[in-house]
C-alpha cells in the first residue's frame, strides 16, 4: 500500500540555515503528494502539493519540495530558516482508494 | 469563508463513557475525513464520509463510529473509552477527494480519559 516515511522526528536548524525535511513514498505509480504544517494547538495547514504538473512545487511561507521518481522522494526546504518556522510538518499521500495517509511528522527546531 | 469548526475543543471523560465529537465542514465541501492524533502514532486515519456515506474506515475498532449529516456536518462517536483513546481527533474536510484531495482542518477536539 501506499505510504510515507519521514526521517528524523526531529530537526533542529540555526535561523538562517537551510530547512531539509525529508520524505520518502513507495509507490508505483506517481501519486498525489503533500506537505503539511502543525503549529502548536492547531490543525493542519497545507503547505504545498504535488499532482504531476511540476516536480518543483513552491508553497507557502517560502517553502518547495521536489519530486524525485528517481529517489522516490519529496523533501521539503526552505533556504533561509525564520523562528516562527517552528512547527511539525507531515508529509503525507493520497492512495488509490483516496485515502490521505500522513507520515509520522518532523518537529523543526529553530535555534536562535 | 468560515474554516472547518469542531466542538467541543477539550474535554475530560472517565474510562467506559461515551463522547460525541461535532465537525462542521467549510460550506461547499461534502467530505469530511477524521484523524486521530498522538504523540506516538501520529495522524491516524479513522474514516471518510462523503454526502452521508461511509467512503472509507481506517483500521479502528468498532467501538468508533461516525455519520453524516445532509448538511455535510459530521459527528464521530467513542464508545466504551479506554486510557489509549486520549489523543487530539481531527476533522478535515475537502471538496471531494476524488480529486487532488487537499484537506482543510480543524483545530481538533482533545480528548482526556482518566
Amino acid at each position: 500500500a501506499q505510504s510515507v516515511t519521514q526521517l528524523g522526528s526531529h530537526v533542529s536548524v540555526s535561523e538562517g540555515a537551510l530547512v531539509l525535511l525529508r520524505c520518502n513514498y513507495s509507490s508505483s505509480v506517481p501519486p498525489y503528494l503533500f506537505w503539511y504544517v502543525q503549529y502548536p494547538n492547531q490543525g493542519l495547514q497545507l503547505l504545498l502539493k504535488y499532482t504531476s504538473a511540476a516536480t518543483l512545487v513552491k508553497g507557502i511561507n517560502g517553502f518547495e519540495a521536489e519530486f524525485k521518481k528517481s529517489e522516490t522522494s519529496f523533501h521539503l526546504t526552505k533556504p533561509s530558516a525564520h523562528m516562527s518556522d517552528a512547527a511539525e510538518y507531515f508529509c503525507a499521500v493520497k492512495r488509490r482508494d483516496d485515502k490521505i495517509i500522513f507520515g509520522k511528522g518532523t518537529r523543526l527546531h529553530i535555534l536562535p | 469563508k468560515a474554516g472547518v469548526t469542531q466542538t467541543p475543543r477539550y474535554l475530560i471523560k472517565t474510562r467506559g463513557q461515551q463522547v460525541t465529537l461535532s465537525c462542521s465542514p467549510i460550506s461547499g465541501h461534502r467530505s469530511v475525513s477524521w484523524y486521530q492524533q498522538t504523540p506516538g502514532q501520529g495522524l491516524q486515519f479513522l474514516f471518510e464520509y462523503f454526502s452521508e456515506t461511509q467512503r472509507n474506515k481506517g483500521n479502528f475498532p468498532g467501538r468508533f463510529s461516525g455519520r453524516q449529516f445532509s448538511n455535510s456536518r459530521s459527528e464521530m462517536n467513542v464508545s466504551t473509552l479506554e486510557l489509549g483513546d486520549s489523543a487530539l481527533y481531527l476533522c478535515a474536510s475537502s471538496l471531494s477527494l476524488a480529486n487532488t484531495g487537499e484537506l482543510f482542518f480543524g483545530e481538533g477536539s482533545r480528548l482526556t480519559v482518566l
